[in-house]
């Protein structure tokens, strides 16, 4: 069975901070994903990559930004957390097919004060 | 532009009963769909794809590319059923695009 496993499950920071959420799967999936799901606005994808070292950008870039060194793990990074940016925050994998369906990990929820 | 919509961000039903969540979308090619769930305290998980054509614990979804919708049903109801349900569109490869999401609540 797919693991999508995100380093924490609550965090809070301050207003200006920079922020990492880690992201790490362990089915060899080539695509990543991070979407941020708020009530009423559904899930909203933020970057995503299709391999190691690439990134491309989402709906809602802006604020944040990505990294992936390895295969198996994909960071979301807020480079200066601001109060708007509290939401809570999913990374999906899959296979490098189109039909492949998403596995999710099970989420943090990041507040900013 | 909205690609996926979810009219309703709230439906309650009585244990039984009909249930039919409602997905619109937009898109000029092929569409490829999908139906996600999200249960109390679990993972988001993928409920079925329009390519298989499959049922799962009970419900169907058909694609009609005519009215450009993608409604998931179930004929009964149950109260395990109750979770929030969000329809998606694949663009540009593996991209899913996501509606807003609906919050079903099954009534004993």
């Amino acid at each position: 069975d797919v693991k999508v496993t995100q380093s924490s499950r609550y965090l809070v920071k301050r207003t200006g901070e920079k922020v990492f959420l880690e992201c790490v799967q362990d089915m060899d999936h080539e695509n990543m994903f991070w979407y941020r799901q708020d009530p009423g606005l559904g899930l909203r994808l933020i970057y995503f990559s299709y391999d190691v070292k690439m990134k491309e950008k989402g709906d809602i870039p802006e604020g944040y930004s990505v990294s992936r060194e390895k295969k198996e793990r994909f960071s979301l990074i807020l480079e200066s957390a601001s109060t708007n940016q509290t939401s809570m925050y999913l990374c999906a994998s899959s296979l490098d097919r189109a039909e492949s369906p998403l596995h999710f990990g099970n989420g943090t929820r990041l507040t900013v004060t | 532009a909205q690609r996926v919509t979810q009219p309703e961000k709230l439906l309650s039903v009585f244990k039984g009963a009909p249930v039919e969540l409602k997905c619109n979308y937009s898109y000029s090619g092929s569409p490829e769909l999908f139906w996600y769930v999200q249960y109390s305290r679990q993972r988001l998980q993928l409920l079925l794809r329009h390519i298989s054509r499959e049922s799962i614990k009970g419900f169907t979804a058909d694609l009609n590319k005519g009215e450009t919708s993608f409604h998931l049903k179930k004929p009964f109801a149950q109260e395990e059923d109750s979770a929030m349900y969000y329809c998606a569109l694949i663009e540009d490869g593996s991209r899913l695009t996501f509606g807003e999401g609906t919050q079903l609540t099954v009534n004993p």
